[in-house]
């Protein structure tokens, strides 16, 4: 079983629109969450972090929910440069940063 | 400004020609990683070093090693690179604290082509 699982999407949405995604991690002993963004061709860049009561950041809002082990990333009034990868990635005991295999947003005009 | 700087950006090798990717940090972190990227998928966690103590994932092939000579840099090696070796390699740093890692930062990472 992976570490990490993401839908990879593609999803595709108008601008404006609220979309949200949903990472699930097989580890109960993960200590630290993040999503990252990756656009094509770049490094990924860490877009925010996720904390266990739920974070905020702009249009930006990440939850975490370890009961269920899962986390979400939601994105409101999707923006045209909102359009790239967006990878969930957990943290193990020992350093080890874990990644989902992305999930695909295309923003449309 | 950078703070993780990868060199080369591209580099073309051929076919069991070795070859070696650099990395360094001004970021003064603990932790390094090599990631191996290939189209379409996942960052592929190839090794780590915490401090100078090197950290092998299992399924990585014996072919590809690496060095930590001081804190700043780290290097990669890949003995005898093979076509399916083409992929973008990414370096990152963290810091641990308390055996709690912080967050990753990426250098722009280098594009490998074996021919």
């Amino acid at each position: 079983r992976k570490e990490v699982e993401q839908d990879p999407g593609p999803f595709n949405v108008p601008e404006g629109a609220t979309v949200a995604f949903n990472c699930t991690y097989s580890n109960s002993a993960s200590q630290s969450f993040f999503w990252y963004r990756q656009d094509c061709r770049k490094e990924p860049k860490l877009l925010m972090s996720v904390y266990s009561s739920g974070n905020e950041d702009g249009r930006f809002t990440a939850q975490l929910n370890r009961a269920s082990q899962y986390i979400s990333l939601l994105i409101r009034d999707s923006k045209l440069s909102d359009s790239a990868t967006y990878l969930c990635v957990v943290t193990s005991p020992g350093n080890q940063f874990y990644f989902g295999t992305g999930t695909s947003l295309t923003v449309i005009p | 400004d950078a703070m993780v700087i990868q060199n080369p950006r591209y580099q073309v090798t051929q076919f069991g020609k070795p070859v070696t990717l650099s990395c360094s940090q001004t970021l003064n972190h603990n932790v390094m990683y090599w990631y191996q990227q290939k189209s379409s998928q996942a960052p592929k966690l190839l090794f780590h070093y915490y401090d100078k103590d090197f950290n092998n994932e299992a399924d990585t092939p014996d072919n590809f090693q690496s060095r930590r000579p001081n804190t700043s840099f780290c290097f990669l090696d890949i003995r005898s690179p093979g076509l399916g070796d083409a992929a973008m390699y990414l370096c990152a740093t963290s810091r641990d604290f308390s055996g709690r890692a912080d967050t990753q930062y990426f250098g722009p990472g280098t594009r490998l082509t074996v021919l």
